[in-house]
């Protein structure tokens, strides 16, 4: 079956510090892969997504790279801020399946 | 704007009690999803539905059912709640498997 598993958290950094959280998939066929982000008390919203081996999504600073060859999906960004600090969620959907399959998530905080 | 929304955002109850939960969406997707949220499981798929009168069972739908009687709505029925339902609930809906779903704000529900 699909599965996707993440760093654990938390993850403490200082404002302007590199970032990465680590994500890596199993999967039927070939799947399409997301990073959502989860502000306190919100839902979940999408940050990037990829859906095919070798695209690079991208969005408010934040990159993660479609790896077939390691099935990862890692998420970085170059300088953290603050406003960063939430809970991060790598997630699959594959084989036409349109249910998503979710890690468990990595809390993130941003100190100043 | 196209938006989903649920209610209620917070709910109490007792245990041994039917619950319903509203999940309500304007963008016209025909793929809806209940998940559910608890700490160190990520979330995970209660019951999915891809179409009017169209429902199926998730990784953890013991205790829960649902029902598609219009493309807007899809409600989450705990028929005899269980203190191990407390969870926060997520409703999401998407247009294809492969594009990324959009999440309500949750229902933080406590079953005492």
């Amino acid at each position: 079956g699909n599965s996707v598993t993440q760093m654990e958290g938390p993850v403490t950094l200082s404002e302007e510090a590199f970032l990465t959280i680590n994500c890596t998939y199993t999967a039927t066929g070939y799947p399409s892969l997301f990073w959502y982000v989860q502000y306190p008390g919100e839902g979940l919203q999408l940050l990037l997504k990829a859906t095919k081996a070798d695209d690079k999504g991208s969005n408010k600073g934040f990159e993660a790279t479609y790896r077939k060859e390691t099935t990862s999906f890692h998420l970085e960004k170059g300088s953290v801020q603050v406003s960063d600090s939430a809970v991060y969620f790598c997630a699959l959907s594959a084989g036409g399946r349109r249910a998503l399959t979710f890690g468990s998530g990595t809390r993130l905080q941003v100190q100043p | 704007d196209a938006e989903i929304t649920q209610s209620p955002r917070h709910k109490i109850t007792e245990t041994g009690r039917q619950v319903t939960l509203a999940c309500h969406q304007t963008w016209n997707h025909n793929n809806m999803f209940w998940y559910r949220q608890d700490l160190g499981h990520g979330l995970r798929l209660i019951h999915y539905s891809y179409g009017v009168h169209d429902t199926n069972k998730g990784e953890v739908s013991d205790g829960y059912s649902v029902s598609r009687s219009n493309t807007e709505d899809l409600p989450l029925t705990l028929e005899s709640a269980a203190s191990s339902q407390t969870s926060v609930y997520f409703c999401a809906s998407s247009d294809r498997w492969d594009q990324p779903q959009h999440f309500g704000d949750g229902t933080r529900l406590s079953i005492l």
